[in-house]
């Protein structure tokens, strides 16, 4: 089994929608992060969590939200989606190594 | 803007040539990663360097790092057609998990 998990693989919404992304992680890490990917560029962090208490904004955080529910459990939220958020979404962990061990990636559409 | 920045953004080789792809950032880093993707999937880690080496080796890659010019090299040798994918590096600034990744080389090796 994947040691993170990413849920659902693909979503397509309309705007205004509200959306919950899931990831899940089996390797005991602490830290948490969620990513976006536009076509062509590197990744960007929107948020990370060192652990259920510790939540950080990223770069580009305007527009989500997380919840950690769990240690293993990290939830990222677009609360009224819009088209410019379509994008590959990657969530990601790393523990005491600081090696980031990613999730396969949601591929989002907004319309 | 981003940290790190890769150079060149594309690069396409014969197989069994060697791949060089650059990085540079802005900040005081703890350490650098290397991370590969293969077509719009997960990033895999592929080596980390801290901060207080210079070279470090892992099979075929070669990474090196220069804190005073805020670079470092990722190189491939005898490449093979399954190396075909792009190629990020990823920094964080010194204290933080903030990290940020480049947009990346995309390498193309040609059976």
């Amino acid at each position: 089994d994947a040691d993170v998990t990413q849920t659902p693989r693909n979503r397509i919404t309309k705007t205004g929608k509200r959306i919950m992304l899931e990831c899940s992680q089996t390797k005991g890490h602490d830290r948490m992060y969620w990513y976006r990917q536009d076509p062509g560029l590197g990744l960007r962090l929107i948020y990370y969590s060192f652990d259920v208490k510790d939540i950080n904004k990223g770069e580009i955080s305007d527009g989500y939200s997380v919840s950690r529910q769990a240690q293993a459990k990290f939830s990222l939220s677009l609360e009224s989606a819009i088209p410019n958020q379509t994008a590959l979404y990657f969530c990601a962990t790393s523990g005491p190594a600081d090696t980031q061990y990613f999730g396969p990636g949601t591929r989002l559409t907004v319309l | 803007s981003q940290q790190g920045e890769e150079d060149p953004q594309a690069l396409s080789i014969q197989e069994g040539e060697n791949a060089t792809m650059n990085c540079s950032y802005k900040t005081s880093i703890n350490n650098l990663q290397w991370y590969r993707q293969n077509s719009g999937r997960g990033l895999v880690h592929l080596i980390l360097i801290r901060s207080n080496e210079r070279e470090k080796h892992s099979g075929r890659l070669r990474v090196t790092l220069d804190t005073s010019k805020k670079s470092s090299s990722l190189l491939i040798t005898a490449s093979r057609a399954a190396d075909t994918a792009s190629y990020f590096c990823a920094t964080a600034p010194s204290g933080t998990y903030k990290y940020i990744f480049g947009t990346g080389t995309r390498l193309k090796v040609l059976a």
